[in-house]
């Protein structure tokens, strides 16, 4: 078990460049979330999906696009990136279930920390 | 859309003593509210979590307090350890399918 895997750990970006970030994971959760981390800022939810085919908009969505076409993978794309948009990015999946069985218990990836110039 | 506070941003306490951290949240629908810990370069964790059914939930020296009336709930770390130096971040969700809103975040340092 994998668990959330990300690529790339590391990415720099000039502005305007496109880019997408991956995530995959491998126990089958419904549920799928991208994050960004900023200092002071704690975890910010940009994008999530609640299963394949289905995405909504978080609390910072604009810069950012998401589709679902599988249960396991969530990739998030930049469209064209800006130095707003350096930061720690964070993918994490949970299952959807009754309470007390493990439900909505985020597994985060490693985090992806992006620089854009 | 819920919105999630969190007080102290920053807290240093000594080597066992207690530390307590506070969220409010403004959605009244939220039933779900984790804590996660984050150490420095490492991925959050979940440390603990409370449903609204239940007012206080304890994992040995780690207990959540849940007042839905008033809309906050508290992170209560006793006999703290240096081990526990960390950024402690709370959330709140109405559950199942629904997303998951963190607080900023509250860094702890625990001194020897």
């Amino acid at each position: 078990n994998a668990g959330v895997t990300q690529t790339p750990k590391f990415q720099v970006l000039k502005t305007g460049q496109s880019m997408t970030l991956q995530c995959a994971q491998d126990m089958n959760h419904e549920y799928m979330s991208w994050y960004r981390q900023d200092p002071g800022m704690g975890l910010r939810l940009i994008h999530y999906s609640v299963g394949a085919g289905i995405t909504d908009q978080g609390e910072v969505p604009n810069g950012y696009n998401v589709s679902r076409s599988t249960t396991e993978d969530f990739p998030l794309r930049l469209l064209s990136a800006a130095p707003s948009q350096t930061s720690v990015y964070f993918c994490a999946s949970s299952y959807s279930g009754l309470a007390g069985s493990g439900a909505n218990v985020l597994t985060f990836g490693a985090g992806s920390r992006l620089t854009v110039l | 859309g819920e919105n999630v506070e969190q007080h102290p941003s920053t807290l240093s306490v000594q080597e066992g003593d207690s530390a307590v951290i506070k969220c409010t949240y403004s959605d009244s629908a939220s039933n779900y509210f984790p804590w996660y810990k984050q150490e420095l370069g490492k991925r959050p964790q979940l440390i603990i979590d409370i449903r609204s059914n239940v007012g206080e939930k304890k994992d040995q020296r780690i207990a959540v307090t849940l007042n839905k009336t008033a809309k906050h709930f508290s992170l209560h770390i006793t006999e703290t350890q240096p081990e526990d130096s960390a950024v402690y971040f709370c959330a709140a969700s109405r559950g199942n399918t629904d997303k998951l809103i963190f607080g900023t975040g509250t860094r702890l340092q625990v001194f020897p």
